[in-house]
Protein backbone atom coordinates (compact mmCIF):
# COMPACT_ATOMS: atom_id res chain seq x y z
CA UNK A 1 0.00 0.00 0.00
CA UNK A 2 0.89 3.68 0.14
CA UNK A 3 2.69 5.13 3.13
CA UNK A 4 0.70 7.78 4.82
CA UNK A 5 1.42 11.35 3.77
CA UNK A 6 3.48 10.88 0.68
CA UNK A 7 2.54 13.53 -2.03
CA UNK A 8 1.91 12.83 -5.36
CA UNK A 9 4.84 12.97 -7.70
CA UNK A 10 4.70 16.15 -9.68
CA UNK A 11 6.02 16.98 -13.42
CA UNK A 12 6.18 20.42 -14.17
CA UNK A 13 6.74 21.40 -17.59
CA UNK A 14 6.48 24.46 -20.34
CA UNK A 15 3.81 24.27 -23.23
CA UNK A 16 5.90 23.18 -26.10
CA UNK A 17 8.40 21.11 -24.22
CA UNK A 18 8.70 16.83 -24.37
CA UNK A 19 7.26 15.53 -21.30
CA UNK A 20 8.44 12.04 -19.83
CA UNK A 21 7.15 10.77 -16.87
CA UNK A 22 7.89 7.57 -15.33
CA UNK A 23 6.44 4.07 -13.60
CA UNK A 24 7.97 1.12 -11.74
CA UNK A 25 5.92 -1.53 -11.97
CA UNK A 26 5.20 -4.19 -9.20
CA UNK A 27 5.10 -7.96 -10.99
CA UNK A 28 7.44 -9.26 -12.95
CA UNK A 29 4.44 -11.57 -14.09
CA UNK A 30 2.14 -8.77 -15.84
CA UNK A 31 2.22 -9.33 -19.77
CA UNK A 32 -0.18 -6.00 -20.79
CA UNK A 33 0.36 -2.28 -19.42
CA UNK A 34 -1.76 0.92 -19.59
CA UNK A 35 -1.08 4.54 -19.32
CA UNK A 36 -4.11 6.26 -17.94
CA UNK A 37 -5.19 10.00 -18.03
CA UNK A 38 -7.21 11.35 -15.21
CA UNK A 39 -8.77 14.80 -15.02
CA UNK A 40 -10.09 16.10 -11.85
CA UNK A 41 -13.42 14.90 -10.74
CA UNK A 42 -13.13 12.04 -13.95
CA UNK A 43 -12.45 8.87 -14.35
CA UNK A 44 -9.61 7.48 -15.63
CA UNK A 45 -8.57 7.61 -19.86
CA UNK A 46 -7.02 5.66 -21.85
CA UNK A 47 -3.88 6.94 -23.51
CA UNK A 48 -1.37 4.05 -24.71
CA UNK A 49 -1.31 0.46 -24.11
CA UNK A 50 1.66 -2.25 -24.66
CA UNK A 51 2.07 -5.77 -24.43
CA UNK A 52 5.24 -7.72 -22.53
CA UNK A 53 6.54 -8.75 -26.56
CA UNK A 54 7.40 -5.00 -27.17
CA UNK A 55 9.16 -2.78 -26.11
CA UNK A 56 8.09 0.67 -27.62
CA UNK A 57 5.09 1.53 -28.90
CA UNK A 58 3.72 4.96 -30.62
CA UNK A 59 0.67 6.98 -30.69
CA UNK A 60 -0.23 10.14 -31.54
CA UNK A 61 2.06 12.45 -29.76
CA UNK A 62 2.75 9.68 -26.90
CA UNK A 63 5.18 7.23 -26.68
CA UNK A 64 5.35 4.05 -24.34
CA UNK A 65 8.70 2.40 -23.23
CA UNK A 66 8.70 -1.11 -21.57
CA UNK A 67 11.93 -2.47 -19.62
CA UNK A 68 11.14 -5.35 -18.35
CA UNK A 69 14.63 -6.06 -17.09
CA UNK A 70 14.07 -3.55 -14.93
CA UNK A 71 10.23 -3.40 -14.39
CA UNK A 72 10.18 -0.20 -15.75
CA UNK A 73 7.22 1.84 -18.11
CA UNK A 74 7.65 5.62 -19.42
CA UNK A 75 5.15 7.14 -21.18
CA UNK A 76 6.10 9.91 -23.62
CA UNK A 77 4.53 13.16 -24.66
CA UNK A 78 5.69 15.61 -27.41
CA UNK A 79 5.29 18.88 -27.55
CA UNK A 80 3.02 19.12 -24.18
CA UNK A 81 0.06 21.00 -24.35
CA UNK A 82 -1.99 22.80 -21.50
CA UNK A 83 -4.79 20.38 -22.20
CA UNK A 84 -2.29 17.53 -21.48
CA UNK A 85 -2.31 18.94 -17.70
CA UNK A 86 -3.54 15.72 -15.60
CA UNK A 87 -2.78 12.98 -13.18
CA UNK A 88 -1.50 10.45 -15.42
CA UNK A 89 -1.19 6.93 -14.02
CA UNK A 90 0.19 3.28 -15.70
CA UNK A 91 -1.52 -0.18 -15.11
CA UNK A 92 -0.07 -3.52 -14.86
CA UNK A 93 -1.99 -6.82 -15.56
CA UNK A 94 -1.09 -10.31 -15.01
CA UNK A 95 -1.55 -13.16 -16.50
CA UNK A 96 -3.89 -15.38 -15.25
CA UNK A 97 -5.55 -12.96 -12.89
CA UNK A 98 -8.93 -12.70 -14.32
CA UNK A 99 -7.97 -9.07 -16.21
CA UNK A 100 -7.66 -7.21 -12.82
CA UNK A 101 -5.64 -3.83 -13.11
CA UNK A 102 -2.82 -2.95 -10.47
CA UNK A 103 -2.79 1.11 -10.98
CA UNK A 104 0.76 2.69 -9.80
CA UNK A 105 1.00 5.56 -7.57
CA UNK A 106 0.30 8.71 -10.28
CA UNK A 107 1.99 11.72 -11.77
CA UNK A 108 0.50 14.91 -11.59
CA UNK A 109 1.57 16.90 -14.90
CA UNK A 110 1.26 20.60 -14.87
CA UNK A 111 1.83 22.38 -18.40
CA UNK A 112 2.48 25.74 -18.17
CA UNK A 113 1.89 28.14 -21.03
CA UNK B 1 -17.78 3.23 -28.59
CA UNK B 2 -17.32 1.60 -25.12
CA UNK B 3 -18.83 4.24 -23.24
CA UNK B 4 -19.46 3.70 -19.82
CA UNK B 5 -21.99 5.68 -17.21
CA UNK B 6 -22.12 5.63 -13.94
CA UNK B 7 -25.57 7.34 -11.98
CA UNK B 8 -25.45 9.39 -10.05
CA UNK B 9 -22.19 11.22 -10.21
CA UNK B 10 -22.42 12.50 -7.14
CA UNK B 11 -23.95 11.87 -3.74
CA UNK B 12 -24.29 13.23 -0.36
CA UNK B 13 -25.80 11.14 2.38
CA UNK B 14 -26.32 10.66 6.10
CA UNK B 15 -24.10 8.37 7.96
CA UNK B 16 -26.00 5.10 8.45
CA UNK B 17 -28.09 5.26 5.25
CA UNK B 18 -27.10 3.08 2.14
CA UNK B 19 -26.54 4.46 -1.34
CA UNK B 20 -26.70 2.29 -4.16
CA UNK B 21 -24.28 3.74 -7.45
CA UNK B 22 -25.08 2.30 -10.55
CA UNK B 23 -22.43 1.32 -13.85
CA UNK B 24 -24.05 1.04 -17.20
CA UNK B 25 -22.27 0.04 -20.35
CA UNK B 26 -24.28 1.78 -22.97
CA UNK B 27 -23.14 0.60 -26.26
CA UNK B 28 -21.28 -2.97 -25.32
CA UNK B 29 -22.40 -6.06 -23.45
CA UNK B 30 -19.88 -6.25 -20.08
CA UNK B 31 -18.88 -9.71 -19.32
CA UNK B 32 -17.19 -8.33 -16.39
CA UNK B 33 -17.26 -5.22 -14.65
CA UNK B 34 -14.84 -3.87 -11.98
CA UNK B 35 -15.18 -1.27 -9.14
CA UNK B 36 -12.77 0.68 -7.46
CA UNK B 37 -12.24 3.17 -4.51
CA UNK B 38 -10.17 6.08 -5.30
CA UNK B 39 -9.47 8.25 -2.00
CA UNK B 40 -8.12 12.36 -2.81
CA UNK B 41 -4.88 12.48 -4.36
CA UNK B 42 -4.23 8.66 -4.16
CA UNK B 43 -4.60 5.65 -6.99
CA UNK B 44 -7.45 3.77 -7.61
CA UNK B 45 -7.80 0.46 -5.94
CA UNK B 46 -9.74 -2.24 -6.93
CA UNK B 47 -12.60 -3.22 -4.61
CA UNK B 48 -14.02 -6.07 -6.62
CA UNK B 49 -14.75 -8.24 -10.02
CA UNK B 50 -18.06 -9.42 -10.73
CA UNK B 51 -18.81 -11.50 -14.06
CA UNK B 52 -22.64 -11.50 -14.95
CA UNK B 53 -24.73 -13.62 -13.76
CA UNK B 54 -21.85 -14.64 -10.72
CA UNK B 55 -21.34 -13.75 -7.08
CA UNK B 56 -18.79 -10.93 -7.06
CA UNK B 57 -15.09 -11.40 -6.32
CA UNK B 58 -13.69 -9.33 -3.67
CA UNK B 59 -10.23 -7.89 -2.68
CA UNK B 60 -8.39 -8.49 0.38
CA UNK B 61 -9.57 -6.13 3.11
CA UNK B 62 -12.87 -5.06 1.52
CA UNK B 63 -15.99 -5.59 3.04
CA UNK B 64 -18.54 -7.90 0.87
CA UNK B 65 -21.31 -7.21 3.56
CA UNK B 66 -20.46 -3.76 3.57
CA UNK B 67 -20.24 -2.93 -0.25
CA UNK B 68 -22.83 -5.35 -1.81
CA UNK B 69 -22.13 -6.10 -5.42
CA UNK B 70 -25.09 -7.25 -8.26
CA UNK B 71 -24.35 -7.91 -11.73
CA UNK B 72 -27.73 -9.34 -13.24
CA UNK B 73 -27.13 -8.13 -16.70
CA UNK B 74 -24.59 -7.68 -19.50
CA UNK B 75 -25.18 -3.97 -19.49
CA UNK B 76 -25.40 -3.23 -15.22
CA UNK B 77 -23.72 -3.12 -12.02
CA UNK B 78 -24.95 -1.82 -8.66
CA UNK B 79 -22.22 -1.17 -5.96
CA UNK B 80 -24.49 -0.38 -2.83
CA UNK B 81 -22.71 1.27 0.54
CA UNK B 82 -24.31 -0.19 3.20
CA UNK B 83 -25.22 1.54 6.60
CA UNK B 84 -22.40 4.89 5.05
CA UNK B 85 -20.20 6.45 7.19
CA UNK B 86 -17.72 9.30 6.72
CA UNK B 87 -14.75 7.06 6.12
CA UNK B 88 -16.19 5.32 2.99
CA UNK B 89 -16.34 9.35 1.57
CA UNK B 90 -14.19 8.42 -2.01
CA UNK B 91 -14.83 8.53 -5.60
CA UNK B 92 -16.04 5.39 -6.61
CA UNK B 93 -15.64 4.20 -10.47
CA UNK B 94 -16.42 1.37 -12.47
CA UNK B 95 -14.91 -0.35 -15.56
CA UNK B 96 -16.26 -3.03 -17.55
CA UNK B 97 -14.86 -5.38 -19.96
CA UNK B 98 -15.97 -6.96 -23.16
CA UNK B 99 -15.44 -10.65 -23.71
CA UNK B 100 -13.84 -10.34 -27.02
CA UNK B 101 -12.03 -6.87 -25.69
CA UNK B 102 -9.27 -9.05 -24.13
CA UNK B 103 -7.26 -6.95 -21.43
CA UNK B 104 -9.20 -3.77 -22.16
CA UNK B 105 -11.38 -2.30 -19.54
CA UNK B 106 -13.71 1.24 -20.45
CA UNK B 107 -14.36 3.36 -17.42
CA UNK B 108 -16.83 5.27 -16.74
CA UNK B 109 -16.79 9.10 -15.03
CA UNK B 110 -17.19 8.13 -11.53
CA UNK B 111 -19.32 8.77 -8.70
CA UNK B 112 -18.15 11.07 -5.84
CA UNK B 113 -19.71 9.81 -2.41
CA UNK B 114 -19.81 11.99 0.33
CA UNK B 115 -21.04 10.53 3.72
CA UNK B 116 -22.04 13.35 6.29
Amino acid sequence: GESVGLHLPTLSVQEGDNSIINCAYSNSASDYFIWYKQESGKGPQFIIDIRSNMNKRQGQRVTVLLNKTVKHLSLQIAATQPGDSAVYFCAENMVGSNYKLTFGKGTLLTVNP
Amino acid sequence: GAVVSQHPSRVICKSGTSVKIECRSLDFQATTMFWYRQFPKKSLMLMATSNEGSKATYEQGVEKDKFLINHASLTLSTLTVTSAHPEDSSFYICSGRERTSGDEQFFGPGTRLTVL
